[in-house]
């Protein structure tokens, strides 16, 4: 088990670039999560599916912040324009809620640097 | 609504002493609670979880946390704290009413081991 796989790990662009980073959940999972993780602010949901269908975009912070999941296995968080203000570590997580496994994996994040 | 608090946000003990990271959660339902681990510019790993079945949990590397509902209590414990154990320290609830799999983070606490 590769667990939840992001890329890219570490993201440098210019403010007004669009940026997207990509997760893969672990197999057989069917929920996915994306956190945001910045000093000022701590870890922040941004959206949530299930079964591959957004469930909650209320933390999604503004109409610049897009993601989609195409497929169950994989997904996309895409800024369009960024801006210095974006840059933090994005996080994404699955879960599987079947009785005999109970529990959220995290990848090992994106750190986004909008210059 | 579901939230959690923790009380601390830096604890220091020395190595080989014992460890407690407090939290204290609030949630409409019959919560399920986690305590999460960040080491420096790492992702987040599951150290423990409770989803209603025996009150006292044991997690990965000597860790444990008591549910206590009278309390609204999850505290996380180690008889015998280790270097390798500094890290950030994440309490987290999700309200068990399936179809509401979010979860919300507390503040965190830094754990710093002196030697």
């Amino acid at each position: 088990d590769a667990g939840v796989i992001q890329s890219p790990r570490h993201e440098v662009t210019e403010m007004g670039q669009e940026v997207t980073l990509r997760c893969k959940p672990i197999s057989g999972h069917n929920s996915l999560f994306w956190y945001r993780q910045t000093m000022m602010r701590g870890l922040e949901l941004l959206i949530y599916f299930n079964n591959n269908v957004p469930i909650d975009d209320s933390g999604m912070p503004e109409d610049r912040f897009s993601a989609k999941m195409p497929n169950a296995s994989f997904s996309t968080l895409k800024i369009q324009p960024s801006e210095p203000r974006d840059s933090a570590v994005y996080f994404c997580a699955s879960s599987s809620f079947s009785t005999s496994n109970y529990g959220y994996t995290f990848g090992s994040g994106t750190r986004l640097t909008v210059v | 609504a579901q939230s959690v608090t923790q009380l601390d946000s830096h604890v220091s003990v020395s190595e080989g002493t014992p460890v407690l990271l407090r939290c204290n959660y609030s949630s409409s339902y019959s919560p399920s609670l986690f305590w999460y681990v960040q080491h420096p510019n790492k992702g987040l790993q599951l150290l423990l979880k409770y989803t209603s079945a025996a009150t006292l949990v044991k997690g990965i590397n000597g860790f444990e946390a008591e549910f206590k509902k009278s309390e609204t209590s999850f505290h996380l414990t180690k008889p015998s704290a280790h270097m390798s154990d500094a890290a950030e320290y994440f309490c987290v609830v999700s309200d068990s009413n399936f179809g509401n799999e979010k979860l919300t983070f507390g503040t965190g606490t830094r754990l710093t081991i002196i030697p």
